[in-house]
């Protein structure tokens, strides 16, 4: 049981480049998160699937996209990376909105 | 908006010593609180799920409490240990599916 998983772990890119951030769960959950993190700011969340099939916002959404791929797959996809989007993601999952949240282990990301 | 707030920020303790610390919510439209623990380096990882005023849910040394009617709840450590240097996160929960966290509580062990 892998639990939550993301990657890459570290990424690196250039004002203006496009990248996806991968997450995947193995524990059969309904709900999938993106969070960024950062210093003094808690978690934000960005978006999140309540369930296969659909999407919403959530409080910091402007710069990205997501995809529920199937069940098990929820990607954060940045299309035209900007530097105040260095942060660190966090990817959850929970069986239902009211359980407790899995976290992935986090993807730092820098923007230069 | 809704608001979480938790206090303090940040908290040295002796270890040996107890301590506790606090979530406050909207006392409207509740459906459930969480505890997590998120040391360094690491990720968020959960310690309770209170759903019930007057919930009271212990793990080892560590406690929480509930208070719906007022919208608080406080987590206690007892003889605190320098593993449980972490910061701990509150998250609220709507009773319309909304997901608020609150900003943690950075708590640091003296020996």
């Amino acid at each position: 049981n892998a639990g939550v998983t993301q990657t890459p772990k570290f990424q690196v890119l250039k004002t203006g480049q496009s990248m996806t951030l991968q997450c995947a769960q193995d524990m059969n959950h309904n709900s999938m998160y993106w969070y960024r993190q950062d210093p003094g700011m808690g978690l934000r969340l960005i978006y999140y699937s309540a369930s296969e099939g659909t999407t919403d916002k959530g409080e910091v959404p402007n710069g990205y996209n997501v995809s529920r791929l199937n069940k098990r797959e929820f990607s954060l996809r940045l299309e035209s990376a900007a530097p105040s989007q260095t942060s660190v993601y966090f990817c959850a999952s929970t069986a239902d909105f009211y359980n407790e949240q899995f976290f992935g282990p986090g993807t730092r990301l820098t923007v230069l | 908006i809704l608001n979480v707030e938790q206090s303090p920020q940040s908290l040295h303790v002796q270890e040996g010593d107890s301590t506790n610390f606090t979530c406050s919510f909207p006392s409207s439209n509740f459906y459930a609180l969480h505890w997590y623990r998120w040391e360094t380096a690491k990720s968020p990882e959960a310690l309770f799920v209170m759903t019930l005023n007057g919930d009271e849910k212990k793990k080892g040394r560590i406690s929480a409490t509930l208070n719906t009617k007022e919208g608080y709840s406080y987590l206690y450590i007892k003889g605190s240990q320098p593993e449980d240097s972490a910061t701990y996160l509150c998250a609220f929960i709507e009773s319309n599916y909304q997901l608020i966290w609150g900003a943690g509580t950075k708590l640091i062990i003296k020996p």
